[in-house]
């Protein structure tokens, strides 16, 4: 069974450029989240895609936005980036049966300067 | 919103010694209380979780607590070993995963 993979590993844009990160969801499994972790914080919760529609949305900025792809892989884009958007971006998804069982990718290191 | 709460922020136990870590969280709507370990440089990994239907789960040398009444939960670890070294995060979910509130961490340090 493949487990959630994220690419790219580390990134570095400037501030104002856009930026899209992608993940694989693990085998089986058709609900993708993402969520933002700042340095030393717990993740925060960005929003979640189940059926290639956004099903939820934590206290984000609209610049914030998603797709998920019938294969439910599912891409993260962040436009006018910020310097405070640097953080890991973690993808974790779950099974249809357990949706609250989320399972993480390693991450996206994402460096705005 | 749900706000969850962790302490400590850090924990130094010697190897063999247990090691708990307890949360508080506000909604009594939630019913979903997982634990994550985090090591450098990886994704958060879910070691337990327990729901609201049920006071304690214990897998090995791992066990998770939950008192409804309070808003509290705990992890429990007995006889550490070097390599349960890592960043752990409990959780809190509300009816379902669409908002999973985290805590903000805690670093637990074994030393051998």
């Amino acid at each position: 069974e493949t487990g959630v993979t994220q690419s790219p590993t580390h990134l570095i844009k400037t501030r104002g450029q856009q930026v899209t990160l992608r993940c694989s969801s693990q085998s089986g499994h058709n609900t993708v989240s993402w969520y933002q972790q700042a340095l030393g914080q717990g993740p925060q919760f960005i929003f979640q895609y189940y059926r290639e529609e956004e099903n939820g949305r934590g206290n984000f900025p609209p610049r914030f936005s998603g797709l998920q792809f019938p294969n439910y892989s599912s891409e993260l884009n962040v436009n006018a980036l910020e310097l405070d958007d640097s953080a890991l971006y973690l993808c974790a998804s779950s099974r249809p049966e357990t949706l609250v069982e989320q399972y993480f990718g390693p991450g996206t290191r994402l460096t705005v300067t | 919103g749900e706000n969850v709460e962790q302490h400590p922020s850090t924990l130094s136990v010697q190897e063999g010694d247990s090691a708990v870590i307890k949360c508080t969280y506000s909604d009594s709507a939630s019913n979903y209380f997982p634990w994550y370990k985090q090591e450098l440089g990886k994704g958060p990994q879910l070691i337990i979780d327990i729901r609201s239907n049920v006071g304690e789960k214990k897998d090995q040398r791992i066990a998770v607590t939950l008192n409804k009444t309070a808003k509290h939960f705990s992890l429990h670890i007995t006889e550490t070993q070097p390599e349960d070294s890592a960043v752990y995060f409990c959780a809190a979910s509300i009816r379902n995963n669409n908002d999973m509130r985290f805590g903000a961490g805690t670093r637990l340090t074994v030393k051998p």
